[in-house]
């Protein structure tokens, strides 16, 4: 069974400070890795995914991505955030289907919580 | 387009009382999820259907859960003599095909009272 960590569970930063949450996972094969936001009183929404190739990530926003093998890491980024960042990130992962699919569930880290002041 | 809806959005019910959750996926979604995500355990995978069966109901907590999926498109997920450890948000997601990408609904806050 694959597992996620997520080493900060709060965070508060300035607006326009740079941004890195961590997450780690544990599985023995080949993973899909994601990241999503939650922001006050809404659903989930996908930020970025990596299920293959070139290891850097951008998604929506200005967030990107590193997926580094030999770490099994997968870290955020935002190089300069805003007040509309404040909301909870999930790292997530589920176990790479090579015939296309992510059929399992997501296993998700327990979150954390970023808030950004004005 | 639509996203994936659930009702209700709020539920309130005395504890060993039975509750049904409803999830409607995105229309041509094949693959449906329910997770839940409570303030000690984080979100956990419940159950996962990929038409109308369910592969993978590894997540299920106990035999009081229990869902499942008609037509290959809404899913209940029901609660028999629920606890107050059941009170939590319920989410749905649903994935179309190949796709390892999962859409997620509003979720049903579930209160047990």
């Amino acid at each position: 069974a694959q597992s996620v960590s997520q080493h900060n569970h709060h965070v508060i930063l300035s607006e326009a400070a740079s941004l890195e949450l961590g997450c780690n996972y544990s599985y023995g094969g080949t993973v899909n890795l994601f990241w999503y936001v939650q922001y006050p009183g809404q659903h989930l929404q996908l930020l970025l995914k990596y299920f293959s190739g070139d290891p850097l990530v951008k998604g929506i926003k200005g967030f990107e991505a590193e997926f580094i093998k030999s770490k099994f890491s997968f870290n955020l980024r935002k190089p300069s955030v805003q007040w509309s960042d404040t909301a909870e990130y999930f790292c997530a992962v589920n176990p790479y289907m090579y015939s296309g699919g992510g059929a399992d569930g997501l296993t998700f880290g327990k979150g954390t919580h970023l808030i950004i002041q004005p | 387009g639509a996203g994936v809806s659930q009702s209700p959005s709020n539920k309130v019910t005395e504890k060993g009382k039975d509750v049904e959750l409803r999830c409607d996926p995105i229309s041509g979604h094949t693959a449906l999820y329910w997770y839940r995500q409570s303030l000690g355990q984080g979100l956990e995978f419940l159950i996962y259907f990929q038409g109308n069966s369910a592969p993978d109901k590894s997540g299920l907590p106990s035999d009081r859960f229990s869902a499942e999926r008609t037509g290959g498109s809404v899913s209940t997920l029901t609660i028999q003599r629920t606890q107050q450890e059941d009170s939590a948000v319920y989410l749905c997601a649903s994935r179309q095909g190949l796709s390892n990408e999962q859409f997620f609904g509003p979720g049903t806050r579930l209160t047990v009272l």
